[in-house]
């Protein structure tokens, strides 16, 4: 079955201190997809990034960061330089190929990280 | 470029009733997924509506239904509700790019 566990419940840093959001995930499929999301307190989702189980490539977008590991099932998301507007729930999920019916995402419990000023 | 729009944005049902929630996808969008957020947990697939028809669903009872119309905006109904869906509704849309949603900032449904 697939599995997302996001084992750090909440992070708390001060403003320009760097952060690493956990992620490890469970799946049978060798094709699959995994994201990052990010939910700030008005509701909504906000896509971050995607990365397919064939690219393992780091990726890098102003101070955010991924590194994905297939060896040991992992892709953890950094924050650099954090900022109070970086405030938010974090959450990590997995999909099986979205190519085929259906665009479920398995979502991870999420980390709440709190940047202080 | 309008996005997802979702409503009401709150609502509380007592144990039986019936809810309906509303979605508009955002333009160009022919794929909507539904997700219910329980306090302090992850967003749950619920299903998916793809050109009016359901085409996945997750792990939830047949009282859980939907529609979707054909301007891509859609319903999620639930029937005999029961305390336990009390949560935050998520309505997300998609152009059927690998797994790039857009989600509403939900409805948050209290059930007493």
């Amino acid at each position: 079955a697939q599995k997302v566990t996001q084992a750090q419940t909440e992070i708390s840093v001060v403003e320009k201190e760097d952060v690493t959001l956990d992620c490890v995930y469970e799946t049978r499929d060798t094709t699959y997809y995994l994201f990052w999301y990010k939910q700030p307190p008005s509701g909504e989702l906000v896509f971050l990034i995607r990365r397919n189980s064939f690219d393992e490539q780091n990726e890098i977008s102003g101070r955010y960061s991924w590194n994905f590991q297939k060896s040991t099932s992992s892709f953890n998301f950094t924050i650099t330089a954090s900022q109070v507007v970086d405030s938010a729930v974090y959450f990590c999920a997995l999909s099986e190929d979205p190519n085929q019916a259906g665009t479920a995402l398995i979502f991870g419990k999420g980390t709440t990280l709190s940047v202080s000023s | 470029e309008t996005g997802v729009t979702q409503s009401p944005t709150h609502l509380i049902k007592t144990r039986g009733q019936q809810v309906t929630l509303r979605c508009s996808s955002q333009s160009g969008h022919n794929t909507v997924s539904w997700y219910q957020q329980a306090l302090g947990q992850g967003p749950q697939f619920i299903f998916q509506y793809y050109r009016e028809e359901e085409n996945g669903r997750g792990n939830f009872p047949p009282r859980f239904s939907g529609l979707q119309f054909p301007n891509y905006s859609s319903e999620l109904n639930v029937n005999a509700l029961e305390l336990d869906d009390s949560a935050l509704y998520l309505c997300a849309s998609s152009s059927r790019l690998p797994g790039e949603l857009f989600f509403g900032e939900g409805s948050r449904l209290t059930v007493l």
